[in-house]
Parts: structure tokens; C-alpha cells; sequence
């Protein structure tokens, strides 16, 4: 497609169950990013890709959350034992490579945790 | 750290007015900018990437402007329609070589019919 495609657009787990959560990229982008989004708040940076490598975890809220992209392209962003406070939209972001280019952002997906 | 502040939180206007919004950060050590307009339950659309080497950037009736010098920039919306009532957020980015980015928390926007 055209744009960032994510899916599930939305997601309700219960506290404690693992989730996934994919991201298809625009093709050809090399750089994917992931953000999280609270409620009435800016996005949040949790990690970046570029290609399969993944050189920016730093803002990864714990170890239970992690992120990969095996064959740079499609990333899944996993959550383990989900907790309420993991409640939020998850966004994915990517953009050719280097700081010149725009970021392109899919629809998200809304994740909640009861 | 790169705080980024966007004042107003929220703003009604009539429909054909002209409108500002405004985007202030600490750092201004950038290279670039970016616009958003977020509409409710979607994700973010990119509008306008101003860089360092730019003082504005143009696309239809959308103008931004960057003044890196004073930590600042504003996005101009001529004409105001409903169909622009969203979010606006500005990014900017807090490392190099990537668009690591940090955001404003928004201006909400009504353009009233």
C-alpha cells in the first residue's frame, strides 16, 4: 500500500497476557520507529530500526517490552505481561534513511489492558 | 533535554478566518522540523518538514515558518476551514542522524462552520 499500515487497529487484552502488535512500513523506508501515545498527550519515542538493526531502544519503558524487524521491513512490537499502565495507542512511524526526510505515521493501534 | 511547548493548548475559530499556532523549544540546536495534524482516533499526518537551512515552508494554504535562533516556530492556516478542525503537533528531533523526534502535546483546533 501506499502508507504505514498497523494492525490490529485495536487491541483489549487482559492484564497479564502477551500482545503483538505489526507494522507494515512504506516500502523502501529504512528507517521504522515505534511511539506510544497516552491519552491527550504527544507520542512518545520507544525504539528505532534502520533496516533489520535495531539501534535505538532507549526508550522502551522495561524488558517487557521489545520490538524487532528480522528482514527490515515488517516490525512487530511485542508486549509481555501486559499491565494496565501499558493502556495507550501505539504508533509506527518510518521514512527514508537520515535526518532529511519526513516521518509517515500509520493509524496506530489502541491497546487496552483491563 | 529538548522540551517542546505549543501554545494555544486549544482554539475555536469561525470558519474563513486566518489563524497562528505556535511551537517553542529549549533546544535549538536542530536540523529540522515537522508539522502533524492528527484527527481524532487516526494517527498522525505529516504536513509541513522545515529545515535548519529554511525559514519557511509552503504547501497550499498552510505556511510554517522556523526561527532557530529563538527556539521557535509558527504554522500559519489561511483561510480556516472545518475540514481542518484536528491536533497540530510540531516535532523536533533530540539526536542527530535520525528523526528520533519529541513532540509538542498539541494545539486542538475548531474551525467552526
Amino acid at each position: 500500500g501506499a502508507g504505514v499500515s498497523q494492525s490490529p487497529r485495536y487491541k483489549v487484552a487482559k492484564r497479564g497476557q502477551d500482545v503483538a502488535l505489526r507494522c507494515d512500513p512504506i516500502s523502501g523506508h529504512v528507517s521504522l520507529f515505534w511511539y506510544q501515545q497516552a491519552l491527550g498527550q504527544g507520542p512518545e519515542f520507544l525504539t528505532y530500526f534502520q533496516n533489520e538493526a535495531q539501534l535505538d531502544k532507549s526508550g522502551l519503558p522495561s524488558d517487557r517490552f521489545f520490538a524487532e524487524r528480522p528482514e527490515g521491513s515488517v516490525s512487530t512490537l511485542k508486549i509481555q505481561r501486559t499491565q494496565q499502565e501499558d493502556s495507550a495507542v501505539y504508533l509506527c512511524a518510518s521514512s527514508l534513511e537520515g535526518s532529511y526526510s519526513p516521518l509517515h505515521f500509520g493509524n496506530g493501534t489502541r491497546l487496552t489492558v483491563t | 533535554k529538548q522540551e517542546v511547548t505549543q501554545i494555544p493548548a486549544a482554539l475555536s475559530v469561525p470558519e474563513g478566518e486566518n489563524l497562528v499556532l505556535n511551537c517553542s523549544f529549549t533546544d535549538s540546536a536542530i536540523y529540522n522540523l515537522q508539522w502533524f495534524r492528527q484527527d481524532p482516533g487516526k494517527g498522525l499526518t505529516s504536513l509541513l518538514l522545515i529545515q535548519s537551512s529554511q525559514r519557511e515552508q509552503t504547501s497550499g494554504r498552510l505556511n510554517a515558518s522556523l526561527d532557530k535562533s529563538s527556539g521557535r516556530s509558527t504554522l500559519y492556516i489561511a483561510a480556516s476551514q472545518p475540514g481542518d478542525s484536528a491536533t497540530y503537533l510540531c516535532a523536533v528531533p533530540i539526536s542527530g542522524g535520525y528523526q528520533k523526534v519529541t513532540f509538542g502535546t498539541g494545539t486542538k483546533l475548531q474551525v467552526i462552520p
